[in-house]
């Protein structure tokens, strides 16, 4: 059964760095073509894609956000941490972990995590 | 970049015919995925490579994709069905994934 879920502080305060973990289940961080993105939803707003780590440790980063995103992973641990450094309220958001899948011609999400809710204020 | 252009809502009566649209220039020669995400909710994978439809989903729920325009369509709506649903593609030049702003389907 593969299961993803997410973890990592409620309140940030602007300035400060945001770092979250994703903890997987049910298959493997280093099995060939198995990647886990990020991404995440502000309230009412549409999903956005943040970053991706592929089982080969290649990443990839959504264009606006590349400054500041760091994805990395602990394959003994199962987990894939993202940070987010500088945080603005603009960041208010629900972060969402999920596997991605190999298709005929690109990826899709097959799991998701249940998602976190982060609020940056001070 | 590529913007996947979505309606904002759609409306149907149960037991009719949604068709939800996601258009970009071309956006026939790359594979759609769709996603329902209801309230307070993850999203859930209904679609992807344009027509095929993950274990547990209802064949009620299909897609296509031509030309400029890709198109999910749910039969016989129930009001369990009201969500929001999102199109999404990959980018191959930049290596992106990109979606759609989201359509919000309501059952009249």
């Amino acid at each position: 059964q593969v299961t993803l879920k997410e973890s990592g502080p409620v309140l940030v305060k602007p300035t400060e760095t945001l770092t979250l973990t994703c903890t997987v289940s049910g298959f493997s961080l280093s099995s060939t073509r198995m990647t886990v993105s990020w991404l995440r939803q502000p309230p009412g707003k549409a999903l956005e894609w943040l970053a991706h780590i592929f089982s080969n440790d290649e990443e990839s980063y959504s264009t606006s956000l590349k400054s500041r995103l760091t994805i990395s992973k602990d394959t003994s641990k199962s987990q894939v941490v993202l940070t987010l450094t500088n945080v603005d309220p603009v960041d208010t958001a629900t972060y969402f972990c999920a596997r991605i899948r190999p298709g005929s011609k690109g990826y899709y999400f097959d799991y998701w995590g249940q998602g976190t809710r982060v609020t940056v204020s001070s | 970049s590529y913007v996947l252009t979505q309606p904002p809502s759609v409306s149907v009566a149960p037991g009719k015919t949604a068709r939800i649209t996601c258009g970009e220039n071309n956006i026939g020669s790359k594979s759609v995925n769709w996603y329902r995400q209801k309230p307070g909710q993850a999203p859930v994978l209904v679609v992807y490579d344009d027509t095929d439809r993950p274990s547990g989903i209802p064949e009620r729920f299909s897609g296509s994709n031509s030309g400029d325009t890709a198109t999910l369509t749910i039969s016989r709506v129930e009001d369990g069905d009201e969500a929001d649903y999102y199109c999404q593609v990959w980018d191959s030049s930049s290596d992106h994934q990109v979606f759609g702003g989201g359509t919000k389907l309501t059952v009249l």
